[in-house]
């Protein structure tokens, strides 16, 4: 199956720090990778679409501005969480749409970054 | 409602047994689904996408039911590898975006 990578797999941060989260999709190109976020024993929620070329597309409640996200090509997509506080600690996890799939929409998953502000 | 809602579980199963548990969607526009098996602390993985007329992988089935819209997994001889989330996921017609249940946990106890 199509592999995504993310960088770093874990990071813990001071408050009012920026982290930036890199996901590749490692063997094939991706028009549209997705950022998700899980708070403990809950279901992924997903913050944005993020479209390569073109600015990201975010969901209701995401604030844009804290949650900036550049995908500046086919297998690369960066989640930056600017000024960092205690509440962003979650686990981030991208997933990236492999196109070769025909008709299925099907998303494979990064191992997720798992951020500790403290 | 939820656009996709699940039993939270927890579902303990004995080993060997089979357990199902089903997956309800709101959205009567929904086109692909998926079930993801998501262990603690890892991201979800694909276990399958579920098809029209039904499909099955190995000790795995999964059904549509596009009447009741809902979707359902059958997991049979059930292993203490099985124990994990599964997460259903449920997308829309011309939109590229997943739709997430919140997970069904399954302990598989020996």
């Amino acid at each position: 199956g199509a592999v995504v990578s993310q960088h770093p797999s874990w990071v813990i941060c001071k408050s009012g720090t920026s982290v930036k989260i890199e996901c590749r999709s490692l063997d094939f190109q991706a028009t549209t990778m997705f950022w998700y976020r899980q708070f403990p024993k809950q279901s992924l929620m997903l913050m944005a679409t993020s479209n390569e070329g073109s600015k990201a597309t975010y969901e209701q409640g995401v604030e844009k501005d804290k949650f900036l996200i550049n995908h500046a090509s086919l297998t690369l997509s960066t989640l930056t969480v600017t000024s960092a506080h205690p509440e962003d600690s979650s686990f981030y996890i991208c997933s990236a749409r492999d196109e070769g799939t025909g008709w299925t929409d099907t998303q494979y998953f990064g191992p997720g970054t798992r951020l500790t502000v403290l | 409602r939820k656009e996709v809602e699940q039993d939270p579980g927890p579902f303990n199963v004995p080993e060997g047994a089979t357990v199902a548990f089903n997956c309800t969607y709101s959205n009567s526009a929904s086109q692909s689904f998926f079930w993801y098996r998501q262990d603690c602390r890892k991201e979800p993985k694909l276990l399958m996408s579920v098809y029209s007329s039904g499909n099955e992988d190995g000790r795995f089935t999964a059904q549509l039911n596009r009447a009741s819209q809902y979707i359902s997994l059958l997991i049979r001889d059930s292993k203490l590898s099985d124990s994990a989330t599964y997460l259903c996921a449920v997308n829309m017609r011309g939109n590229e975006k997943l739709t997430f249940g919140t997970g069904t946990r399954l302990t598989i106890i020996p």
